[in-house]
């Protein structure tokens, strides 16, 4: 079974440029949440949605950022106009709808280095 | 909100040597910790979790306790081996009541085991 997949591995950009994110989560999980890590700190939650819906989007930074998840499977996360400070590795993870919460698991990450 | 605070921020170990991470959370409503492990240039991926109701629990060279009345966990590796070479990420979780799986995360260790 494929795993949480996330597209592009690397992009570099120049400030004031607009970039998308994808996420395509495991196959039948609802739950899909955006983290960020800016080097050397902790990873840092975005948000999260429950199939198409936002669940809770506290940890967006800023109206720069906007995340969609139509037809609640793939999603994207676009940021416009990226600021230096977006530079870092934007993860995607999933995880199945359970009482217990079940396990997240993440994808690689997507890193982003604006100049 | 919740505050998970990580140490050390790196580690070196001789091979068969033991290392233990430690962290310390805020929320006193927390009551479940993960712990990850990010090799390099990979997914983070779950390697051992514990809830609250519980003190401590082991899984072959794997062990984590929790200090409830402390608020602090810690991953203890004996027996290390090269392959244990990762940063390694603590978090905390509230109760699933429309937090879903959202994690708060340390800001990781780099281990590293020495032949």
């Amino acid at each position: 079974e494929a795993g949480v997949t996330q597209f592009p591995s690397h992009s570099v950009i120049e400030k004031g440029q607009t970039v998308t994110l994808r996420c395509d989560p495991i196959s039948g999980h609802d739950n899909l949440y955006w983290y960020r890590r800016v080097m050397g700190k902790e990873i840092k939650f975005l948000l999260h949605f429950v199939k198409e819906s936002k669940q809770d989007e506290s940890g967006m930074p800023n109206n720069r950022f906007l995340a969609e998840r139509t037809g609640g499977t793939y999603s994207t996360l676009k940021v416009q106009p990226a600021e230096l400070e977006d530079s870092g590795v934007y993860f995607c993870a999933s995880s199945q709808e359970r009482l217990d919460g079940g396990e997240l698991f993440f994808g690689e990450g997507s890193r982003l280095t604006v100049l | 909100g919740e505050n998970v605070e990580q140490h050390p921020s790196t580690l070196s170990v001789q091979e068969g040597d033991s290392a233990v991470i430690k962290c310390t959370y805020s929320d006193s409503a927390s009551n479940y910790f993960p712990w990850y492990k990010q090799e390099l240039g990979k997914r983070p991926q779950l390697i051992i979790d514990i809830r609250s109701n519980v003190g401590e629990k082991k899984d072959q060279r794997i062990a984590v306790t929790l200090n409830k009345t402390a608020k602090h966990f810690s991953l203890h590796i004996t027996e290390t081996q090269p392959e244990d070479s990762a940063v390694y990420f603590c978090a905390a979780r509230r109760g699933l009541t429309g937090g879903g799986n959202k994690l708060t995360f340390g800001t990781g260790t780099q281990l590293k085991v020495e032949l």
